[in-house]
């Protein structure tokens, strides 16, 4: 079954440094979400991504925060100077317009410090 | 403005009890997709089943089952003969059909961390 890869599964890096997360998604799928879960909370939108563009992004993603796809496999999330609030696990997700392919990534930990 | 309200935050029980998950949602939409995942401690989210609103059979997948009741905008989940491999957080969400701009957005409850004592 075809799947929806984040790396790295775990990310360490200091506040104010900038990170990257990737995500390759269903080959075929057209829309790229991230997703955002700080430790114990609710799973919550961060930003929609179709045609090169955001169609729509949350309250969260704020100007630190940027979505770009950069080839024709990977889509990634870019957190340009790291607070220790944006500790989280980010989820990648994909679908192909309708919900029987929306398929979530298994997730990237990140951890400020 | 869509909402997912799961009222237990915790629930444990003794393997082989059987326990249900309860989820209520808001929405002003005619059409939508309900969803419950499953997120074991290791943190990924594990589909479990997706419903949309005009269909309102109960399912059953082994020792799963879900309980759509459009009437009281409920979507419980049910758990039989529970294991101690059961024990997760839980997740019940929902999402619009289509957005205007074709994309779909899932909006997420709080989560029921169930804990199946052996």
């Amino acid at each position: 079954e075809p799947e929806v890869t984040q790396t790295p599964s775990h990310q360490v890096t200091q506040m104010g440094q900038e990170v990257i997360l990737r995500c390759v998604p269903i080959s075929n799928h057209l829309y790229f979400y991230w997703y955002r879960q700080i430790l114990g909370q609710k799973v919550e939108f961060l930003v929609s991504f179709y045609n090169n563009e955001i169609s729509e992004k949350s309250e969260i993603f704020d100007d630190q925060f940027s979505v770009e796809r950069p080839d024709g496999s990977n889509f990634t999330l870019k957190i340009r100077s790291t607070k220790l609030e944006d500790s989280a696990m980010y989820f990648c997700a994909s679908s192909s317009g309708t919900f029987a392919g929306y398929t979530f990534g298994s997730g990237t930990r990140l951890t400020v410090v | 403005a869509q909402k997912v309200t799961q009222a237990q935050t915790e629930i444990s029980v003794v393997e082989k009890e059987d326990v249900t998950l309860d989820c209520v949602y808001e929405t002003r939409d005619t059409t939508y997709y309900l969803f419950w995942y499953k997120q074991p401690p290791s943190g990924e989210l594990v589909f479990l089943i997706r419903r949309n609103s005009f269909d309102e059979q109960n399912e059953i997948s082994g020792r799963y089952s879900w309980n759509f009741q459009k009437s009281t905008s409920s979507f419980n989940f049910t758990i039989t003969a529970s294991q101690v491999v059961d024990s997760a957080v839980y997740f019940c969400a929902l999402s619009d059909l289509v957005t205007p701009g074709g994309y779909q957005k899932v909006t997420f409850g709080t989560g029921t961390k169930l804990q199946v004592i052996p």
